[in-house]
């Protein structure tokens, strides 16, 4: 059974400062795998999307990568803003059918 | 382009009410899931549907009945609602077919149900 693992479970940072956000599974057969933002109270908002071919996706300060051998994925956050504060999740989506499977997500508080 | 819609955004129930929830999508999605997501235990799948008329059970289907019997549209029932269906419900869909072939899900808002 596949299991998403992230860490930390909390990480509180001060303004400006680059982050890395972890998250690891353990069958490496997925399909793809899927960032998401989730601010207090509201939906999934997906960041980035990265094949299982591909080895990392950007967007804007945003830099995900993948290591499908080893199982690990990061989120690179640069030069974190106040805004950027929420919980982040990963989920893979295994390549035998369609469903997510999610990590638990890192909580991330910018502090100005 | 509202994306993925979820009604209602609340509700609170009693011990044994039923009640269904809507989700709609306005992308033209074949797949539609929910998803329950709690404290400690991260989101997990409840059904979903690979197209109209078409539904599967997830990973903690028991005590909910779904139904997709429009394109845009799914709905999960509660017949008789439990206080561990407490809980915050997520509607998502994706695109399986395509050029990109990205399979991106794309996720409602949630309802918070209470049930006492």
């Amino acid at each position: 059974k596949q299991e998403v693992t992230q860490i930390p479970a909390a990480l509180s940072v001060p303004e400006g400062e680059n982050l890395v956000l972890n998250c690891s599974f353990t069958d490496s057969a997925i399909y793809n795998l899927q960032w998401f933002r989730q601010d207090p109270g509201k939906g999934l908002t997906s960041l980035l999307l990265i094949q299982s071919s591909q080895r990392e996706q950007t967007s804007g300060r945003l830099n995900a990568s993948l290591d499908k051998s080893s199982g690990r994925s990061t989120l690179y956050i640069a030069a974190s803003q106040p805004g950027d504060s929420a919980t982040y999740l990963c989920a893979v989506k295994e390549t035998s059918g369609s469903r997510l499977t999610f990590g638990e997500g890192t909580q991330l508080t910018v502090n100005p | 382009n509202a994306g993925v819609t979820q009604t209602p955004k609340f509700r609170v129930l009693k011990t044994g009410q039923s009640m269904t929830l809507l989700c709609a999508q306005d992308m033209n999605h074949e797949y539609m899931y929910w998803y329950r997501q709690d404290p400690g235990m991260g989101l997990r799948l409840i059904h979903y549907s690979v197209g109209e008329g078409t539904t599967a059970k997830g990973e903690v289907p028991d005590g909910y009945n779904v139904s997709r019997l429009k394109k845009q549209n799914f709905l999960l029932g509660l017949e008789s609602a439990a206080p561990s269906q407490t809980s915050v419900y997520f509607c998502a869909s994706s695109s399986e077919t395509g050029p990109k072939l990205y399979n991106e899900q794309f996720f409602g808002p949630g309802t918070r149900l209470t049930v006492l």
